[in-house]
């Protein structure tokens, strides 16, 4: 299967403070890339649709102002969580869409847990 | 109504038995089908995916789909302590790429 990074795994910060998050695809090229989050025995819900050299495209609820992303290469896309709070702590998980393959599934990343104090 | 129901569980079954997981949806412009496995704090690791109506088998696994009925099932034979995790399933639409996920089904294998 394909490999998905994250970095990091796990963060912890002050409220008021901004986090980033890499998702890295080790395997292939990724034109898409997707960033979830998921809350305890929840399942995923997705916040955006990162697309290589283009603005990202957030889903219903989610503020593009505090949810930065950035895709700037085929293999690596950054999400930032600005002026974090603690209602933002959250399991972040990306995964990623085969370029080649488009209409193949996703491959996830371990997850990033972030915990604001 | 959810687009994808899943029976949340937790649902508790003795080493070696065969598993039964399903999911119902109500959109039939759905077209790719998938099962993950997700262990606790970690990401989802794709088991399986199909998009045609019918049976696909995978080792212990069988991803079974009847688009007549809406109806997904993935079932799992001589079932391990280690296959112990929240089972998600997750379909895509026609020409789409976004994955809907049903709400996981926590499974136990007991020794």
């Amino acid at each position: 299967g394909a490999v998905v990074s994250q970095h990091p795994s796990w963060v912890i910060c002050k409220s008021g403070t901004s986090v980033k998050i890499e998702c890295r695809s080790l395997d292939f090229q990724a034109t898409t890339m997707f960033w979830y989050r998921q809350f305890p025995k929840q399942s995923l819900m997705l916040m955006a649709t990162s697309n290589e050299g283009s603005k990202a495209t957030y889903e219903q609820g989610v503020e593009k102002d505090k949810f930065l992303i950035n895709h700037a290469s085929l293999t690596l896309s950054t999400l930032t969580v600005t002026s974090a709070h603690p209602e933002d702590s959250s399991f972040y998980i990306c995964s990623t869409l085969p370029r080649t393959k488009p209409q193949e599934t996703q491959y996830f990343g371990p997850g990033t847990r972030l915990l604001v104090l | 109504q959810k687009e994808v129901e899943q029976d949340p569980g937790p649902l508790s079954v003795p080493e070696g038995a065969i598993v039964s997981l399903n999911c119902t949806y109500s959109n039939s412009a759905f077209q790719y089908f998938m099962w993950y496995r997700q262990y606790s704090r970690k990401g989802p690791e794709l088991l399986m995916y199909t998009y045609s109506s019918g049976n696909k088998e995978d080792g212990r696994f069988t991803a079974q789909v009847d688009k007549s009925s809406k109806y997904i099932s993935l079932f799992i034979r001589d079932s391990q302590p280690s296959d112990s995790a929240t089972y998600l399933c997750a379909m895509v639409l026609r020409g789409g790429n976004k994955l809907t996920f049903g709400t996981g089904t926590q499974l136990k294998v007991e020794l």
